[in-house]
């Protein structure tokens, strides 16, 4: 069964710093990675995907995501934090062999200092 | 604008009194979802459907129905709800199948079992 792993639960930053959050997943194929973002009081929204290709992917708002087979890990960075990034981040695995079936990790809680 | 509602927002209720939880969509997605959001465990999917009239169990389906009776409409019901149903839970519609189409999600009903 697929499963998504955040190592960090709480990760605090200091505004204008960089930032990486971490994700390994477990799957048997080529898995197709998400990155999600939870802003207080909301639902879900994705900042990027990798299904193929460049393993490196851009997303929204400056993020980018590193594809690593041999890590098993889809790591989330930004070069220069805001502090409107505050919030929880969720990267998730999905199956295409599964139907809907995403699989989300923990989250990591990201707060900014001023 | 597109977006998914869910209703209502914040719902207390008593072991056992059955309650539904809407869930509407208005941009003609056929997959739709529910997870419920507990900390340290992210978001786990309850039930999805593919189409009007097909639905399947996903991870944790215990001690919960649904229905697609129509493609925009995805309630979830507790029959008999119990104070472990206590979650925060996110209705999500997509165009595709999960693994290659982004999920869009509600702003979350927080449920209070006591």
């Amino acid at each position: 069964a697929q499963s998504v792993t955040q190592p960090d639960i709480h990760i605090t930053v200091s505004e204008g710093a960089s930032l990486e959050l971490r994700c390994n997943y477990s799957y048997g194929a080529t898995p197709y990675l998400f990155w999600y973002v939870q802003s207080p009081g909301q639902g879900l929204q994705l900042l990027l995907k990798y299904f193929s290709g460049d393993t490196l992917v851009q997303g929204i708002k400056g993020f980018e995501a590193e594809f690593k087979r041999s890590q098993s890990s889809f790591n989330l960075r930004k070069p220069s934090v805001h502090w409107s990034d505050a919030a929880e981040y969720f990267c998730a695995v999905a199956s295409f062999n599964a139907g809907n079936m995403l699989t989300f990790g923990g989250g990591t809680r990201l707060m900014v200092k001023p | 604008e597109a977006q998914v509602t869910q209703n209502p927002r914040y719902l207390i209720t008593v072991t056992g009194k059955k309650l539904t939880v809407t869930c509407s969509q208005n941009m003609n997605h056929e997959y739709m979802s529910w997870y419920r959001q507990d900390p340290g465990l992210g978001l786990r999917q309850i039930y999805y459907s593919m189409n009007v009239e097909v639905t399947d169990k996903g991870d944790v389906p215990e001690g919960y129905k649904v229905s697609r009776k129509e493609k925009r409409n995805f309630p979830l019901i507790l029959e008999s709800p119990s104070p472990n149903q206590t979650s925060l839970y996110f209705c999500a519609s997509s165009f595709g199948q999960a693994a290659n189409s982004p999920l869009h999600f509600g702003n979350g009903t927080r449920l209070t079992v006591t």
